[in-house]
């Protein structure tokens, strides 16, 4: 049962554009999202976070929405840089289950120049 | 300050060994968790140890186990491997539970192959 999902496995942007990344949930407890970035041969890094009683968060580049309606969260990038090729992992987390992070399957993020 | 760090970085066993994976977090986090990745299925959880204790398990069979030591660091032992068992495995350590103030800072990962 995958309560976080990605449906994109991947996505190609051009530079200088916006890069939209789509997260779905069916857990209705969750109430707090996260997005983690990750590059080839290293851990996934924390890039951006978003409490279930907000609808969007900023930070920099990086806006993070949250439709609690529609169980779904996007994280928008603007202006995409051919740094920001990664796959990009969602998870959402419960406070009645402790210490559980559940992870979307990821989707990989290229920005070519 | 040092990130989290994971031994060995790369493993490779066969069909009915056991491998044991090791795990040092941040200095100062107390929560260590780990998670199995494979293609297509993102991050599995499998367990989290906080203070020595065992707080929360994911769906995986009994094979994999884990504890936590005094210093915080933690190991992962996986028994009876089986090919399905191939996968990159990532331990992450927080100051306390996931979630706010809880962001989790993740390892390299063990890349484990089960012939």
């Amino acid at each position: 049962d995958q309560q976080v999902k990605q449906n994109s496995p991947s996505l190609s942007v051009q530079e200088g554009r916006i890069s939209i990344l789509n997260c779905d949930y069916t857990n209705s407890m969750f109430d707090y999202f996260l997005w983690y970035k990750k590059y080839p041969a290293e851990g996934p890094t924390f890039l951006i976070s978003i409490s279930s009683i907000k609808d969007k968060n900023e930070d920099g580049r990086f806006t993070v929405f949250l439709n609690k309606s529609a169980k779904h969260l996007s994280l928008h990038i603007v202006p995409s840089q051919p740094g920001d090729s990664a796959v990009y992992f969602c998870a959402a987390y419960a406070y009645n289950q402790g210490g559980k992070l559940i992870f979307g399957q990821g989707t990989e993020l290229s920005v070519k120049p | 300050k040092a990130g989290v760090t994971q031994t060995p970085r790369y493993l490779i066993k066969t069909r009915g060994q056991q491998v044991t994976l090791s795990c040092s977090p941040i200095s100062g986090h107390r929560s260590v968790s780990w998670y199995q990745q494979t293609p297509g299925q993102g991050l599995q959880f499998l367990f989290e140890y906080f203070s020595e204790t065992q707080r929360n398990k994911g769906n995986f069979p009994g094979r994999f186990s884990g504890r936590q030591f005094s210093n915080s660091r933690s190991e992962m032992n996986v028994s009876t491997l089986e090919l399905g068992d191939s996968a990159l495995y990532l331990c992450a350590s927080s100051l306390a539970a996931a979630g706010p103030g809880g962001e989790q800072f993740f390892g390299p990962g063990t890349r484990l192959t089960v012939l």
